[in-house]
Formats: C-alpha cells, structure tokens, sequence
C-alpha cells in the first residue's frame, strides 16, 4: 500500500535552516508529482510547493519562494523540502503528499512538525 | 490567487443527519475542485477530487457538485467517523488554495 513518511523536523532558531524528507514506499515513486503541504497549528492547510515526477516542474507558495526549495531524489524514492533563514511564521506541521491529476492529492503522510523559535 | 470561502465554519448535527457543505470560490475554479476529510489528530484524506468523483475507498454517501465559482459537499447520512474538518481546494489556477474548513461536530 502508499506509504508516506516525512522526518527532519524539530525546533530551530529563526534565520536557521533545516531539511525534511519524505521517505515513499508503495507505488512507482518516480511516476508520480510530488507535494509539500503545511498546516500551523490550530490552522487550515496551506500548499507549499510542488516537483514533478522527474523533478521538471517545480513551483512554491509566494509564502516561501525564495527561501525554500524542492527536490527528489528517485532513485532513493524520497522526497525533500530545505528550508531556509526560518522565520517564526514557517512553524507548522508539514505533510508530504502525492500529486493526483496535477493539482490534487490522493495520499499524505502523517506529517513532521517545525517548530522556528528562538 | 484564488480565494475559498468555506461555509458555515461549523455545522452542529446528529448521526445519521445530512450534512450540507458549501465551497465558494473568487473566481472560476472550473470543476477543478476536491474536497478533504481530517480527523482529530490524523492527516487529511481525498474525499472527492474533479467536484464530483469519489475518491478510492470512499462510500456513497459522500457526494459532490458544482461548477465555476460553488460548490457543495454532501454527506446523506452522518457516521460517527465523519465528525471531522473538511476543507475544500482548487488546482484550477496555480498556486494551488485550500479553503479555511469547515467543522461538522456532533449536536
């Protein structure tokens, strides 16, 4: 069955960076979109960014253009979000999830928390 | 981008009710509109993707419809399992949005 695990999360300083990954098992990772999808805490869901099955497309949120960046290793069928000079407004828990008809998502794992304070 | 407007925020009612719930948009979505279930504490799940089709898994009771700027979510008869968030949310123009959810809880 689809399996989504993220890792990497924790408490940082703001300015600091850290590195989530998504580790994929269940279906042909490489076939498939992949996305990053925030929640804050006691908030609704905010897309965050999104690469294609072979890393060609890639887009953010306006929320994080700039200071985070997507990509994927196949190979290893994992995904990855770095995020960089955190700010307080990125503590959230953040959700991988697979891409369903560009644009929709039909699996998400159970998340990872970031936690940006000082 | 395009704003969701989710309504109402929360929606009190009993098992086995109809739950009536509403997605409006700021502008054209199209039909390129899905709809979430969250749980306390889990991940969200794909109910309904493209405004209408179920999603694998999903039972009948759960239904979808609409087009360009609404759109409803229906659920013809609450299970204990369905007192839950909801959120709705458009691929119709990128970046992708999500509305800010509506509560169904138990009257």
């Amino acid at each position: 069955q689809v399996q989504l695990e993220e890792s990497g999360g924790g408490v940082v300083q703001p300015g600091r960076s850290l590195r989530l990954s998504c580790a994929a098992s269940g279906f042909a990772f490489n076939s498939y979109g992949m996305h990053w999808i925030r929640q804050a805490p006691g908030k609704g869901l905010e897309w965050v960014a999104v690469i294609g099955h072979d890393g060609g497309h890639i887009d953010y949120a306006d929320s994080v253009k700039g200071h985070f960046t997507v990509s994927r290793e196949n190979s290893e069928n994992t995904l990855y979000l770095q995020m960089n000079s955190l700010r307080a407004e990125d503590t959230a828990l953040y959700y991988c999830a697979r891409d369903k008809d560009i644009g929709h998502f039909d699996y998400w794992g159970q998340g990872t928390v970031v936690t940006v304070s000082s | 981008e395009i704003v969701l407007t989710q309504s109402p925020a929360t929606l009190s009612l009993s098992p086995g009710e109809r739950a009536t719930l509403s997605c409006r948009a700021s502008q054209s979505v199209g039909t390129n509109l899905a709809w979430y279930r969250q749980r306390p504490g889990q991940a969200p799940g794909l109910l309904i993707y493209q405004t209408s089709n179920r999603a694998a898994g999903i039972p009948a009771r759960f239904s979808g419809s609409g087009s360009g700027t609404d759109f409803t979510l229906t659920i013809s008869s609450l299970e204990p399992e369905d007192f839950a968030v909801y959120y709705c949310q458009q691929r119709g123009t990128w970046p992708l949005t999500f509305g800010g959810g509506t509560k169904v809880e138990i009257k």
